[in-house]
């Protein structure tokens, strides 16, 4: 069974920094496109960060393009997301998301429990 | 950025009934839009993907259609378990957006 285990999150002030950490059971990561995708209430799912299959190209949305960096270790088969700059804006619930194949292009099929990310001062 | 809007933004509906949600997405996505369900506290479950394919281990009561700017998710019978919201996204385009949601409640 694949599983996906977020970690990393919390309580981080304006301009601070976090590193969100996602383990995975039962992949190979070079098989699959891997995401980060939040999720507030105002703004619903968005998905943030992306990485193909080969690891040779990632996905950044605009609004977090420069802030947040996706990579991964596959060695330990775990997806990271590097966020500094943090504003309030970027408070939400992070799910670490498997795509159906290299892509992204077939759908999310296995996600994480969520991490929650809060920033305030 | 393609814009996705979803129809109705949220729906009253009895166990047994059938029951469509619309998604239109503003610029052709061919067939490139999935359909998720999400339980509140939960992660989303991907039910379809390349608009009408079934995800592995989801009833056949969900089916979808649709092609090039409008898409319709179906559930044939309502079960308890089913009140819950509804998205679609749709991934031709970068970036690869959502609609809003559609909350399916017990009428």
């Amino acid at each position: 069974e694949v599983q996906l285990l977020e970690s990393g999150g919390g309580l981080v002030q304006p301009g601070g920094s976090l590193r969100l950490s996602c383990t995975a059971s039962g992949i190979t990561f070079t098989q699959y496109a891997m995401t980060w995708v939040r999720q507030t209430p105002g703004k619903g799912l968005e998905l943030v960060s992306g990485i193909s299959g080969s690891g040779a190209s990632t996905y950044h949305a605009d609004s977090v393009k420069g802030r947040l960096t996706i990579s991964r270790d596959i060695s330990k088969n775990t997806l990271y997301l590097q966020m500094n700059s943090l504003r309030v804006e970027d408070t939400a619930v992070y799910y670490c998301a498997k795509s159906r194949g290299l892509y992204y292009y077939f759908g999310l099929d296995v996600w994480g429990q969520g991490t929650t990310v809060t920033v305030s001062s | 950025d393609i814009q996705l809007t979803q129809s109705p933004s949220s729906l009253s509906a009895s166990v047994g009934d059938r029951v469509n949600i619309t998604c239109r997405t503003t610029q052709t996505v061919t067939t490139y839009l999935n359909w998720y369900q999400q339980i509140p506290g939960k992660a989303p479950k991907l039910l379809i993907y390349a608009a009408s394919s079934l995800q592995s281990g989801v009833p056949s009561i969900f089916s979808g259609s649709g092609s090039g700017t409008e898409f319709t998710l179906t559930i044939s019978s309502l079960q308890v378990e089913h009140f819950a919201t509804y998205y679609c996204q749709q991934t031709y385009y970068i970036p690869y957006t959502f609609g809003q949601g559609t909350k399916l409640e017990i009428k």
